[in-house]
């Protein structure tokens, strides 16, 4: 167990609301990743931190800001969500080189 | 844009067999490279890295890494049921963010 807890699990969410995703750990972790997983994509990265208020873009940050106020903790916002977010969401912690995940938040948008 | 490619599979291989999974990458600067499993709508878990050519093994796990082939791959011996699962290969690309293949699906047979 990294110590990563992911809420909320589940979300059904209508087109156009805002939508946050939280990511928490325990270990006070430096580095921090949101990655979306979608059929015939694989997991892809949306943002990640390298400390507290300094975060950049992944290869899918379009539609998606985050932030990091303090260490333990990581959100992902959808401003207005749309269909095209329905997805799978993983945080991850960097460790040394390597990358752990969370268990993942299910999100749907009608 | 930097890429890892894998065959989706499904590879289908009997019980006590040996697996092979494959991956290759684009990013010839490549240093660090992973596997992780997944089984079905759980997270991704860390089993393999690898960041020197050769082999490196652990338990019935045997990762391959050939930089100037731009290859990696992962050997499972004595294959067992409970080994079937999505196989993702990812690529540290700075940060200890991470490319991602699409997976290969591996399914053991009694």
């Amino acid at each position: 167990d990294a110590g990563i807890t992911q809420s909320p699990r589940h979300k059904v969410t209508e087109t156009g609301t805002p939508v946050t995703l939280r990511c928490h750990q325990t270990e006070n972790h430096r580095y921090m990743y949101w990655y979306r997983q979608d059929p015939g994509h694989g997991l892809r990265l949306i943002h990640y931190s390298y400390g507290v208020k300094d975060t950049d873009k992944g290869e899918v940050s379009d539609g998606y800001s985050v932030s990091r106020s303090k260490t333990e903790d990581f959100l992902l916002t959808l401003e207005s969500a749309t269909s095209s977010q329905t997805s799978v969401y993983f945080c991850a912690i960097g460790v040394g080189t390597e990358a752990f995940f969370g268990q993942g938040t299910r999100l749907t948008v009608v | 844009q930097k890429e890892v490619e894998q065959n989706s599979g499904p590879l289908s291989v009997p019980e006590g067999a040996i697996a092979s999974l494959n991956c290759t990458y684009s990013d010839r600067g490549s240093q660090s490279f992973f596997w992780y499993r997944q089984y079905s709508g759980k997270s991704p878990e860390l089993i393999m890295s690898i960041y020197s050519n050769g082999d490196k093994e652990d338990g019935r796990f045997t990762a391959q890494l050939n930089k100037a082939s731009q290859y990696v791959s992962l050997l499972i011996r004595d294959s067992q049921p409970s080994d079937s699962a999505t196989y993702l290969c990812a690529v540290n690309q700075g940060y200890s963010t991470l490319t991602f293949g699409k997976g290969t699906m591996l399914l053991v047979s009694p």
